[in-house]
């Protein structure tokens, strides 16, 4: 069956340092693939998405790539700062967008 | 933006006892909705699909009787746990597909069984 795995957390690092957390995936099909964000007491939040091969996700400086080779969408940011300090989940769905399988989600904490 | 709420965030019964969890979408409408389940440290799993108007989908090992779900209005689903034991705690998660082709997630009710 389909399913995610994502590396396990917590992540701990200090503002301005470089952010991967990995994220494989295993499908019998072509999925979608997404980066969910959820912030302390809040829902979680779509942060990045790619629906097919070699597409790049983008968004408030987080990026990941598809790779079809690997089974990998990897997220990645620059520098991150205490406000990116919360929990990241990598997901996948065959059917568009809805019925998605996640990952078991990555603590990130950012320290001044 | 498209907001999910879910109702109560904390709860607390006795076991043996039923709770019912809400949840809405506040400004839009959804005639699917799903509900996720999520141990610490773990994933989200989803539990079932639930339609406005007609039977909700449960997905393999989701106990339909124990877990019962209606979707009454294109607003509102709500998932009852009945007859609740200790190893129904957990944190349970909806959400709904809404605008941009994204599915907007409430913030999820923490149920303990004592």
């Amino acid at each position: 069956g389909n399913s995610v795995t994502q590396m396990e957390g917590p992540v701990t690092l200090s503002e301005e340092a470089f952010l991967t957390i990995n994220c494989t995936y295993t499908a019998t099909g072509y999925p979608s693939l997404f980066w969910y964000v959820q912030y302390p007491g809040e829902g979680l939040q779509l942060l990045l998405k790619a629906t097919k091969a070699d597409d790049k996700g983008s968004n408030k400086g987080f990026e990941a790539t598809y790779r079809k080779e690997t089974t990998s969408f990897h997220l990645e940011k620059g520098s991150v700062q205490v406000s990116d300090s919360a929990v990241y989940f990598c997901a996948l769905s065959e059917s568009g967008y809805n019925k998605l399988i996640f990952g078991a989600g990555t603590r990130l904490a950012v320290h001044p | 933006g498209a907001v999910v709420s879910q109702h109560p965030s904390w709860v607390i019964c006795k076991s043996g006892t039923s709770v019912k969890i809400e949840c809405r979408s506040l400004d839009f409408q959804a005639t699917t909705m799903f509900w996720y389940r999520q141990f610490p440290k773990q994933s989200l799993m989803l539990m079932a699909t639930s339609n406005e108007g007609s039977k909700a989908t449960y997905e393999q090992g989701v106990e339909k009787d124990k877990f019962l779900i209606n979707h009454a209005s294109l607003t509102l689903s709500t998932l009852t746990v009945t007859s609740a034991h200790p190893e129904d705690s957990s944190f349970y998660i909806c959400s709904a597909p809404g605008p941009r082709r994204e599915q907007y997630f409430g913030p999820g009710t923490r149920l303990t069984v004592t």
